[in-house]
């Protein structure tokens, strides 16, 4: 199994508070993703990164904000979490255009 | 702009028949597809893919067809068990975004 570690595993926060998930890798891979899993709408694509400091957007952004200052640690930031934001969010990363491995998921839940 | 479509949000099959999920695509660059499989609580894990140049591609239990002309990809499961019980997921393997994702419910 690709070594990824997701933490917290599950988080409840406020509305308004910040929160930052974080993902650790230990493949030196070289792309990291955030996704989150919500019902109806399948993973999508949040933010990604193509190397340190490289990031991206990924089709619903708003909201979040990510850094990558290590090749190993990838952070998901929400700087004002709104109930919206309640999901399951999952990292994955790949050593190029191929396929994803995945991390166990954050339960994220917005009061 | 949704690259990839899974219609149907659910099945349901009879232990040891044939599962049948669908895919279908807009963009016709993809190198390949993949298939990714995803049991509640646990992240997604890849399950099988098909390169752009096949129409097929076959890993036991488990074959993927591609149909390029109707930008359309199938994942065929024979025969079904219970443990196959999960949500699939399809996904180019240059664009990141993935399907709705099917649920596949095997009943004993």
């Amino acid at each position: 199994d690709a070594g990824i570690t997701q933490s917290p595993r599950h988080k409840v926060t406020e509305t308004g508070t910040p929160v930052t998930l974080r993902c650790h890798q230990t493949e030196n891979h070289r792309y990291m993703y955030w996704y989150r899993q919500d019902p109806g709408h399948g993973l999508r694509l949040i933010h990604y990164s193509y190397g340190v400091k490289d990031t991206d957007k990924g089709e619903v952004s708003d909201g979040y904000s990510v850094s990558r200052s290590k090749t190993e640690d990838f952070l998901l930031t929400l700087e004002s979490a709104t109930s919206s934001q309640t999901s399951v969010y999952f990292c994955a990363i790949s050593p190029g255009t191929e396929k994803l491995f995945f991390g166990s998921g954050t339960q994220l839940s917005v009061l | 702009d949704q690259q990839v479509k899974q219609n149907s949000p659910s099945l349901s099959v009879q232990e040891g028949r044939i599962s049948i999920l669908n895919c279908d695509y807009t963009n016709s660059m993809f190198d390949y597809f993949l298939w990714y499989k995803k049991y509640p609580a646990e992240g997604p894990t890849f399950l099988i893919s098909i390169s752009s140049i096949k129409d097929k591609n076959e890993d036991g239990r488990f074959t993927v067809f591609l149909n390029k002309s109707a930008k359309h990809l199938s994942l065929h499961i024979v025969p079904s068990q219970p443990g196959d019980s999960a949500v699939y997921f399809c996904a180019p393997n240059n664009d990141m975004r993935f399907g709705a994702g099917t649920r596949l419910t095997v009943k004993p």
